[in-house]
């Protein structure tokens, strides 16, 4: 069974980094697979960030691209999403969710999110 | 980009009664090289994280009912509900994953009369 579960701060101040940690099981990013981070600002549609493969691949979503790094930790089972200068419209849910299962790349389970706060 | 429009914005169903929900593509997500078309459908419920419900255009996923069903060609897809239930309220997603950056539809919300 796989779960995915996003840990981070609740709040941020602006131009301040967010680090926001994925730790997940059920699979491993080693060998298949990969982790997409997903937002969701307050009475917004979702928006997908950024995806890594298990080979290291890495995409981002163009808008954001140049504040965005996602990596991967294979021996924690953990995928980290780094944003830099956060302002407050970048409050949101984060989302991290597991893509790979099923023989196709859709994102067949979801973390519970965590609520990120951009505020001074 | 490409931008998925999806219509209804919301969308006021009776149970029992079926539901179409439409998403419309700037370009084709068909892909020649493979034969599948990467659309796939989500459903947010109430207060929950969202759920994959149909992958690759018209495949369920595991344990979806089978009142849900994806089809559409191209550019032009819709989301069927055969008969409507009342757990079946939330919010619709269409995403595309043919090409980056992945995009999501600006959702349906579906509401139960």
């Amino acid at each position: 069974q796989i779960t995915l579960k996003e840990s981070g701060p609740a709040l941020v101040k602006p131009t301040q980094t967010l680090t926001l940690t994925c730790t997940f099981s059920g699979f491993s990013l080693s060998d298949d697979g990969a982790v997409g981070w997903i937002r969701q600002p307050p009475g917004k549609p979702l928006e997908w960030l950024a995806l890594i493969y298990w080979d290291d691949d890495k995409r981002y979503t163009t808008s954001l691209k140049t504040r965005l790094t996602i990596t991967k930790d294979t021996s924690k089972n953990q995928a980290v999403l780094i944003m830099t200068d956060m302002d407050p419209v970048d409050t949101a849910t984060y989302y991290c969710a597991h893509s790979g299962g099923l023989g196709s790349y859709a994102f067949d389970v979801w973390g519970r999110g965590t609520r990120v706060t951009v505020s001074s | 980009d490409v931008v998925l429009t999806q219509t209804p914005v919301s969308l006021t169903v009776t149970p029992g009664e079926p539901a179409s929900i439409s998403c419309r593509s700037s370009q084709s997500l068909f892909d020649s090289d493979d034969a599948y078309t990467y659309l796939d459908w989500y459903l947010q419920k109430p207060g929950q994280s969202p759920q994959l419900l149909i992958y690759t255009l018209s495949n369920r996923a595991s344990g979806v009912p089978d009142r849900f069903n994806g089809s559409g060609s191209g550019t032009d897809f819709t989301l069927k509900i055969s008969r409507v239930e009342p757990e079946d309220i939330g919010l619709y997603y269409c995403m595309q994953r043919l090409k980056y950056p992945i995009t999501f539809g600006g959702g349906t919300k579906v509401e139960m009369k």
